[in-house]
């Protein structure tokens, strides 16, 4: 089974500044999909960006971007210009072609004003 | 992006009693759906996978007679907690998939459920 593993329980950032959340994964297929997705106070799940692995770029969604590193395994999310609403649980999620969705354990993080 | 509805947000049912949640995709049509348990600062455990018309595929460990779901439509899918007990208090969150290439999940806002 696949696993996704978020190192980081705790982060902080001060506001306006740049912070990058860690997430890697373990996989035996080739084609799979990568999310982050937000969960704020109110618990509701909110997808911030997603990845093909087929593809080299890097996704980039405003402030979002990530870093992924097919070969490492590796997806780290780059938050820039830290706002107090991008204060959230994040998760990192795994898709596999079966449909599957895996969530990492999740990154807790604080936005210091 | 695409609109999950879960209800109710917040249901307290006494122990022994059934209680039903709902998860309806409003704008798309949901050929998979899951259903998650979420305890507090934890990750999202996925109980079961859902597709439309077919019995759902429960994970290792959840017990498919005490949580009962249903996917009846491509918009619908319900899950039902029998007998409920206080261990079965926690926050649940469904969430969906359409086709048409789509590869992300889209999520309800969860429901918390207090078995007392």
């Amino acid at each position: 089974a696949q696993t996704v593993t978020q190192s980081q329980p705790e982060m902080s950032v001060q506001e306006a500044e740049t912070v990058t959340l860690s997430c890697t994964y373990d996989t035996s297929e080739s084609d799979y999909y990568l999310f982050w997705y937000k969960q704020p106070p109110s618990r509701q799940m909110i997808l911030v960006i997603r990845q093909e692995a087929y593809k080299q770029q890097n996704a980039t969604e405003n402030r979002f971007s990530v870093n992924f590193q097919k070969a490492a395994k590796s997806f780290s999310l780059k938050i820039s210009d830290s706002q107090l609403g991008d204060a959230a649980m994040y998760f990192c999620a795994y898709r596999s072609l079966g449909n599957q969705f895996y969530f990492g354990t999740g990154t807790s993080l604080t936005v210091i004003p | 992006g695409a609109v999950v509805s879960q209800h109710p947000s917040r249901v307290i049912c006494k122990s022994g009693t059934s209680v039903k949640i709902e998860c309806r995709s409003l704008d798309f049509q949901a050929t998979t759906m899951f259903w998650y348990r979420q305890f507090p600062k934890q990750s999202l455990m996925l109980m079961a996978t859902s597709n439309e018309g077919s019995k759902a595929t429960y994970e290792q460990g959840v017990e498919k007679d005490k949580f009962l779901i249903n996917h009846a439509s491509l918009t619908l899918s319900t899950l039902t907690v029998t007998s409920a007990h206080p261990e079965d208090s926690s926050f649940y969150i469904c969430s969906a998939r359409g086709g048409q290439g789509r590869s992300e999940a889209f999520f309800g806002q969860g429901t918390r459920l207090t078995v007392v």
